[in-house]
C-alpha cells in the first residue's frame, strides 16, 4: 500500500488549493478514503471521508462548505479541493485508506502528507 | 462531537520499563453491530502516523506483542510491556463510532 500526497504549498487567505493523493498497491475503488490534517506542532484532526464509490461524503464542521472531497478511481487518485482558505487551515494534510463499512470506517494506512500554508 | 481525552499528555519512561496510556471518550464507542471502534496510532518524529491497534485490542500486522490494547465502552488503555528506544513519539487514540471522527490530544512518550 502506498499513498502519495501532492499539491500543497503557500496560499494567501481566501485562496484555493487542490490536493491529490495517488494510491497504489491496492484497489482504490474498493476502499473509502480519508483526509486528516495536523497543524504544526499540534495533534491530528480528521477532515473528511468519501465512500468507495464517491456517493457518501462527510466533513468536519470547520471545513463544511469550503472543502470538497472527491475521487477518480480510474486514475487511482483522491482529491481535496480547498476554497476560502484561512490561516487556521495551515497544516500537513494526510490521506489515509479507510477500513470497514462506511458507518464505522476508520483508517489503516497513511501517506506522508503535504504541507499547506495559508499566509499573506 | 465525541471528545477523546488522553492521559498523561507526557510520559517519560525508562528503557525496559512498562508504560500505560489512558483514553476516555465522552460517549460510548460501542456501535450497534456490537463492535467497539477505538484505534491507537503511533507517530514518530517527522513521520506519518502508523496504526498499532484496532477495535480496542487487535494488533496490526508487524506490531510487536509488547503493545496491547484493552478497555470497553468509553474507557481504554494502551500498554507497552517493556519500552524500547523505537517506541518514542506521540500516541493517539481515535474513535470510529460517531461522526465526525475524533482523536485524542496525543501522549508524548520519551526516554528518561
Amino acid at each position: 500500500v502506498q499513498l502519495v500526497e501532492s499539491g500543497g504549498g503557500l496560499v494567501q487567505p481566501g485562496g484555493s488549493l487542490r490536493l491529490s493523493c495517488a494510491a497504489s498497491g491496492f484497489n482504490l475503488s474498493s476502499y473509502a478514503m480519508h483526509w486528516v490534517r495536523q497543524a504544526p506542532g499540534k495533534g491530528l484532526e480528521w477532515v473528511s471521508v468519501i465512500s468507495y464509490d464517491g456517493d457518501i461524503k462527510y466533513y468536519v464542521d470547520s471545513v463544511k462548505g469550503r472543502f470538497t472531497i472527491s475521487r477518480d478511481n480510474a486514475k487511482n487518485t483522491l482529491y481535496l479541493q480547498m476554497n476560502s482558505l484561512r490561516p487556521e487551515d495551515t497544516a500537513v494534510y494526510y490521506c489515509a485508506r479507510g477500513e470497514g463499512g462506511m458507518t464505522t470506517v476508520t483508517t489503516d494506512y497513511w501517506g506522508q502528507g503535504t504541507l499547506v500554508t495559508v499566509s499573506s | 462531537e465525541v471528545v477523546m481525552t488522553q492521559s498523561p499528555l507526557s510520559l517519560p519512561v525508562t528503557l525496559g520499563q512498562p508504560a500505560s496510556i489512558s483514553c476516555r471518550s465522552s460517549q460510548s464507542l460501542v456501535y450497534s453491530d456490537g463492535n467497539t471502534y477505538l484505534i491507537w496510532f503511533h507517530q514518530r518524529p517527522g513521520q506519518s502516523p502508523r496504526r498499532l491497534i484496532y477495535k480496542v485490542s487487535n494488533r496490526d500486522s508487524g506490531v510487536p506483542d509488547r503493545f496491547s490494547g484493552s478497555g470497553s465502552g468509553s474507557d481504554f488503555t494502551l500498554k507497552i510491556s517493556s519500552v524500547e528506544a523505537e517506541d518514542v513519539g506521540v500516541y493517539y487514540c481515535m474513535q470510529g463510532a460517531h461522526w465526525p471522527r475524533t482523536f485524542g490530544q496525543g501522549t508524548r512518550v520519551e526516554i528518561k
